[in-house]
């Protein structure tokens, strides 16, 4: 079964600091798609960053970046000088054929980090 | 553009009620999502619709059922609602493997 760990329940820092997220998966895919959102208060889910397996080169979204490590299969999140409205749920996630030949896709989903930026 | 939209927002059901909660999508995208969210987990497939016409079950699929109205409506239906059932249900779209999804803003369900 395809899966998505995130070993930190929850991770708090003070603002302005540098934080990283950790997230493992598990797939037989070679090519997918990898990303992390945002999920505030608010409920709304928010795209931070989006990683395509075949490049190697690391996704960088301004204070977002990935160090994606394709044959250990780790995607963790670095956030820059923190903010404040950075406090919010994190989800990992990756996109994967639903039947593993079909052109129908689904994402399969880490269980989330809480992040809390303290001022 | 108004993206993915989803109603209610928050709705309470007593053990048994049925109720439907409404998504549409005005991106022209060709598949649709039911997902629920539960805490400490992450999000699970419950339904999707490739196109319109077609729904396959997901994940947790027992309990629901789902109507794709057209390209735009997909409908998740809860026929005797349950405890079990009590979360937040988020509806998605994209467009085939272009890896854009959009998000509606979740509708909240309790069942007591």
């Amino acid at each position: 079964a395809q899966t998505v760990t995130q070993s930190q329940p929850e991770m708090s820092v003070q603002e302005a600091e540098t934080v990283t997220l950790s997230c493992t998966y598990d797939t037989s895919e070679n090519n997918y798609y990898l990303f992390w959102y945002k999920q505030p208060p608010s409920r709304q889910m928010i795209l931070v960053i989006r990683q395509e397996a075949y490049k190697q080169q690391n996704a960088t979204e301004n204070r977002f970046s990935v160090n994606f490590q394709k044959a250990a299969k780790s995607f963790s999140l670095k956030i820059s000088d923190s903010q404040l409205g950075d406090t919010a749920m994190y989800f990992c996630a990756f996109m994967t054929p639903i039947d593993g030949w079909s052109s129908n896709y689904q994402l399969i989903w880490g269980a989330g980090t809480k992040l809390i930026i303290k001022p | 553009n108004a993206g993915v939209t989803q109603t209610p927002k928050f709705q309470v059901l007593k053990t048994g009620q049925s109720m439907t909660l409404q998504c549409a999508q005005d991106m022209n995208h060709n598949s649709m999502y039911w997902y629920r969210q539960d805490p400490g987990m992450g999000l699970r497939l419950i339904y999707y619709s490739a196109s319109e016409g077609t729904t396959d079950k997901g994940e947790v699929p027992n309990g629901y059922n789902v109507s794709r109205l057209n390209k735009r409506e997909f409908s998740l239906r809860l026929e005797s609602a349950a405890p079990s059932q009590t979360s937040v249900y988020f509806c998605a779209s994209t467009l085939g493997a272009s890896a854009k999804w959009n998000f509606g803003p979740g509708t909240r369900l309790l069942v007591l």
